[in-house]
């Protein structure tokens, strides 16, 4: 099993609608969750994190932490164009700085 | 604040031949991280620094591969003899406590 995987395909939506992605991890004692936004050809840029469970919003943005069900999901409200990017979770874990990405979810928002 | 700095940015290498990559971190950060990225294996943490102290080296693929950080400002990631299975983007990261910041990326090219 993977240590952090990130399944669904190509995800593809209209401006102004929801983009929902989901993450899910392998080792319980996971702290720290991430969520990085990947332009073609950029390198990753830190948008959220969350330590806690329950909902954290920053702006259009919303993470979702359950560690019960070890899963963090990415909300972007009112998609626009400019979200079009590879989003890759990735999680820590206590004791150590090193993080564990997953391979990353493409998002296309449509005009 | 420049953000992590990374040279060059474009290495076009023959197979044999030793490549030297350069990392400049963020001032203040304590922990440096150096990933490789391919379409097939996404992101893979190779080494991680603590106070210029190498923290965990289980992902250099092999011996070829060696790192150094000899102060908090700058640190190395040579690959002699490289090799073409070698080309992928290398990220260097910096950051403290779990967050961590991404440079622009090596994109390295060994024929």
């Amino acid at each position: 099993q993977k240590e952090v995987e990130q399944n669904s395909g190509p995800l593809s939506v209209p401006e102004g609608a929801i983009a929902s992605l989901n993450c899910t991890y392998s080792d319980r004692g996971s702290q720290s969750f991430f969520w990085y936004r990947q332009y073609s050809g950029k390198s990753p840029e830190l948008i959220m994190f969350i330590y806690s469970n329950g909902d954290k919003e920053d702006g259009r943005f919303t993470a979702q932490l359950n560690k019960a069900s070890q899963y963090v999901s990415l909300l972007i409200r009112d998609s626009q164009p400019s979200d079009s990017a590879t989003y890759l979770c990735a999680v820590g874990h206590y004791g150590n700085n090193r993080l564990a990405f997953g391979k990353g979810n493409q998002v296309v928002v449509i005009p | 604040d420049a953000g992590v700095i990374q040279s060059p940015r474009h290495e076009v290498t023959e197979m044999g031949q030793e490549v030297t990559l350069r990392c400049k971190p963020i001032s203040g950060h304590n922990s440096l991280f150096w990933y490789r990225q391919t379409m097939m294996r996404g992101l893979e943490l190779l080494i991680y620094f603590n106070n210029n102290v190498p923290i965990d080296d289980s992902g250099m693929p092999e011996d070829r591969f060696s790192a150094k950080m000899p102060n908090a400002s700058f640190s190395t990631l040579k690959i002699q003899p490289s090799e073409p299975r070698d080309s992928a983007v290398y990220f260097c990261a910096s950051g403290f406590s779990y967050e961590q910041y991404f440079g622009p990326g090596t994109r390295l090219t060994v024929t």
